[in-house]
């Protein structure tokens, strides 16, 4: 069946360091691609998505890029902030259309 | 425009008793989601409803679980009895539908943390 995984945490960075969040996926047929992030105390926010290959997902400076032939949507950022701290959770929702299958999170802390 | 409802937030309750978790959608959501999230896994999807029909039940533990959403807006979601394995966050989550069928992005509310001792 579809599944993700992506790196396992903590990550531990100072502020403005860059940020690479590795996300592998499999699936069949072309899947969509999403980022969530979830701060502290509060539910699960979109932070960006990609529907087709090479795409490329971008918000609040995070981007990702949709890539098919390494099934593989990471998640970058060029200079993190404290206020990044939060969960990042990759996911997919498969051609069929309504399930979504999230990876196990990847929890960031960013130092000042 | 408010997001997605839940009560309670917390719930402590011991193993065997019963225990029910309300969500409200976001206002003309037709699509409403339960999640569970055991701590350091990702969110797992329970139960889907589209209106007041059940899309996705298949990892629903029936003989434990139950979800409704009698009116097509808001929904409950019961644990009878817990079991220490049911501790985890339950999350709800709603979306609309676009005018092909394909589901738009999904709205999270807070969720509310069970812990069965």
């Amino acid at each position: 069946g579809d599944s993700v995984t992506q790196m396992e945490g903590p990550v531990t960075l100072s502020e403005e360091a860059c940020l690479t969040i590795n996300c592998t996926y499999t699936a069949t047929g072309y899947p969509s691609l999403f980022w969530y992030v979830q701060y502290p105390g509060e539910g699960l926010q979109l932070l960006l998505k990609a529907t087709k290959a090479d795409d490329k997902g971008s918000n609040k400076g995070f981007e990702a890029t949709y890539r098919k032939e390494t099934t593989s949507f990471h998640l970058e950022k060029g200079s993190v902030q404290v206020s990044d701290s939060a969960v990042y959770f990759c996911a997919l929702r498969g051609t069929g259309g309504f399930k979504t299958i999230f990876g196990a999170g990847t929890r960031l802390f960013v130092k000042a | 425009e408010a997001g997605v409802a839940q009560s309670p937030r917390y719930k402590i309750i011991e193993k065997r008793q019963s225990v029910a978790f309300w969500c409200n959608p976001i206002s003309g959501h037709a699509t409403l989601y339960w999640y569970q999230q055991i701590l350091g896994q990702g969110p797992k999807l329970l139960i889907q409803f589209q209106n007041n029909g059940v899309v996705d039940d298949s990892q629903l533990p029936k003989d434990r679980f139950s979800a409704e959403r009698l009116k097509g807006v808001d929904s409950t979601l019961k644990i009878q009895p817990a079991k220490l394995e049911d501790s985890a966050v339950y999350l709800c989550a709603s979306s609309s539908v676009t005018d092909r069928g394909a589901y738009n992005e999904q709205f999270f509310g807070p969720g509310t943390r069970l812990t069965v001792l």
